[in-house]
């Protein structure tokens, strides 16, 4: 099965400043899918960012880019310019290319604060 | 467009009593999904429904009943709660397959529904 690990449960960073949150995955699969999603308090799940596991280039999404080490299984989310709007809870997860529903193994989840 | 709806929101039960949460989506989406929330454990898959007609368990599947009325609307029943289903569930929709595109593959969630249990 497979799993995804997010070790840091707390992040803060500066208002304009850029912060990178970690995910490490474990699978014995060669084709899949990531995805970070964003939680803010009003608890709705927002989709960030998606990375295919056959791309080598890493996505991005305007402040918002990916470094995906697939060796590694490393798939860490950069936001530049942190704005106070980011302050949320940060979801990394893991879909296999096998299969039709969209089933996400999530990771712990990252808070992230944004100072002013 | 309301997406995917929840109800209840907020729900307190005691030890033995049953509840179902109603999940409906409007987005013709044929899969769709339950999850509860834990802190420090992230988001658990409890059942999902890859197409209408269909249901299969999937992480964490015991003490939970599900029910895919019809396209629109999946539901999840609790028959006998326990202090250890109090959590935050939320109900997801999807197309079937992944599709192309940035967002392709992207899970539509509800606002959750936070359960307690006495």
């Amino acid at each position: 099965a497979q799993t995804v690990t997010q070790s840091q449960p707390e992040m803060s960073v500066q208002e304009a400043e850029t912060v990178t949150l970690s995910c490490t995955y474990d699978t014995s699969e060669s084709d899949y899918y990531l995805f970070w999603y964003k939680q803010p308090p009003s608890r709705q799940m927002i989709l960030v960012i998606r990375q295919e596991a056959y791309k080598q280039q890493n996505a991005t999404e305007n402040r918002f880019s990916v470094n995906f080490q697939k060796a590694a299984k490393s798939f860490s989310l950069k936001i530049s310019d942190s704005q106070l709007g980011d302050a949320a809870m940060y979801f990394c997860a893991y879909r296999s290319a096998r299969g039709g529903a969209q089933k996400l193994v999530f990771g712990q989840g990252t808070r992230l604060t944004i100072n002013p | 467009n309301a997406g995917v709806t929840q109800t209840p929101k907020f729900q307190v039960l005691k030890t033995g009593q049953s509840m179902t949460l109603q999940c409906a989506q409007d987005m013709n989406h044929n899969s769709m999904y339950w999850y509860r929330q834990d802190p420090g454990m992230g988001l658990r898959l409890i059942y999902y429904s890859a197409s209408e007609g269909t249901t299969d368990k999937g992480e964490v599947p015991n003490g939970y009943n599900v029910s895919r009325l019809n396209k629109r609307e999946f539901s999840l029943r609790l028959e006998s709660a326990a202090p250890s289903q109090t959590s935050v569930y939320f109900c997801a929709s999807s197309e079937a397959y992944l599709l192309g595109g940035p967002r392709g593959g992207e899970l539509f969630f509800g606002e959750g529904s936070r359960l307690t249990v006495l």
